[in-house]
C-alpha cells in the first residue's frame, strides 16, 4: 500500500530549529519532496531527495534514507513567517510519476 | 521559471451548473499536469493525471463524468466540474511537472469554488 506519515502540529520559537519527522511506505518510490503551503495558498516547492544523505538550501534543510522509509525537514532560525503547513510526498514511478502527499504539519512559530 | 498559473482563482456558482478552470504553464512545455482537490485543514487529494493528447488517469473514487478533463496543449488543461453541488466546494489546484529539474511539480495558486 502507500502511506505517508507526519505529525498534524508543531510549535516552535523564532530562532530557534525545527525538525518534521515523515515517513512514507509506497510501492515504486522515486523521491522525495516538501512542499510548504500558507493558509488558503497554494503549495510552494521546498526540497527534493531521491538518493540518501542531507539537501542543503538556506535555512531548510532535507533529509533522506530510503532503507529505512524516511524523511526531514529542517527549519534553522525560525521566523514569524515560516508559520505554514509543510507537506511531506513521496513521488511514485507508477503513474506517471504522480505525489502521494502527507496530511501535513502545522507548525506554529512563537515569538 | 516554471510559474504555473490558474484561472479562476475564485467562482461562486448555483448547484446544477458548470464551471471550467484552466490551467496554464506558462514558461514551460507540461507533458503532464496534475489536479488536486482540498478540503479545510486537509492535504492534497490528486483527482486526476492530465497528459497531453491522451484520456486523463482518474485516482480511484473520482467520476470521470464529472470532471471532465481536457489537456488541449502542452501549456494548457482544464478541469470542467459539471452539473456542481455544494459538497464540490473546495480549492481545487493544479501542477505541472517540469522534467528539467528532477521533474519536480510546481502547482497553481489554486482555484476557490463555492457552489450555493
Amino acid at each position: 500500500g502507500q502511506n505517508i506519515d507526519q505529525p498534524t502540529e508543531m510549535t516552535a520559537t523564532e530562532g530557534a530549529i525545527v525538525q518534521i519527522n515523515c515517513t512514507y511506505q509506497t510501492s515504486g518510490f522515486n523521491g522525495l519532496f516538501w512542499y510548504q503551503q500558507h493558509a488558503g495558498e497554494a503549495p510552494t516547492f521546498l526540497s527534493y531527495n531521491v538518493l540518501d544523505g542531507l539537501e542543503e538550501k538556506g535555512r531548510f534543510s532535507s533529509f533522506l534514507s530510503r532503507s529505512k522509509g524516511y524523511s526531514y525537514l529542517l527549519l534553522k532560525e525560525l521566523q514569524m513567517k515560516d508559520s505554514a503547513s509543510y507537506l511531506c510526498a513521496a513521488r511514485d514511478v507508477g503513474g506517471y510519476n504522480k505525489l502521494i502527499f502527507g496530511a501535513g504539519t502545522r507548525l506554529a512559530v512563537h515569538p | 521559471g516554471a510559474v504555473v498559473s490558474q484561472h479562476p482563482s475564485w467562482v461562486i456558482c448555483k448547484s446544477g451548473t458548470s464551471v471550467k478552470i484552466e490551467c496554464r504553464s506558462l514558461d514551460f512545455q507540461a507533458t503532464t499536469m496534475f489536479w488536486y482537490r482540498q478540503f479545510p485543514k486537509q492535504s492534497l487529494m490528486l483527482m486526476a493525471t492530465s497528459n497531453e493528447g491522451s484520456k486523463a488517469t482518474y485516482e480511484q473514487g473520482v467520476e470521470k463524468d464529472k470532471f471532465l478533463i481536457n489537456h488541449a496543449s502542452l501549456t494548457l488543461s482544464t478541469l470542467t466540474v459539471t452539473s456542481a453541488h455544494p459538497e464540490d466546494s473546495s480549492f481545487y489546484i493544479c501542477s505541472a511537472r517540469v522534467r528539467r529539474t528532477g521533474e519536480t511539480q510546481y502547482f497553481g495558486p489554486g482555484t476557490r469554488l463555492l457552489v450555493l
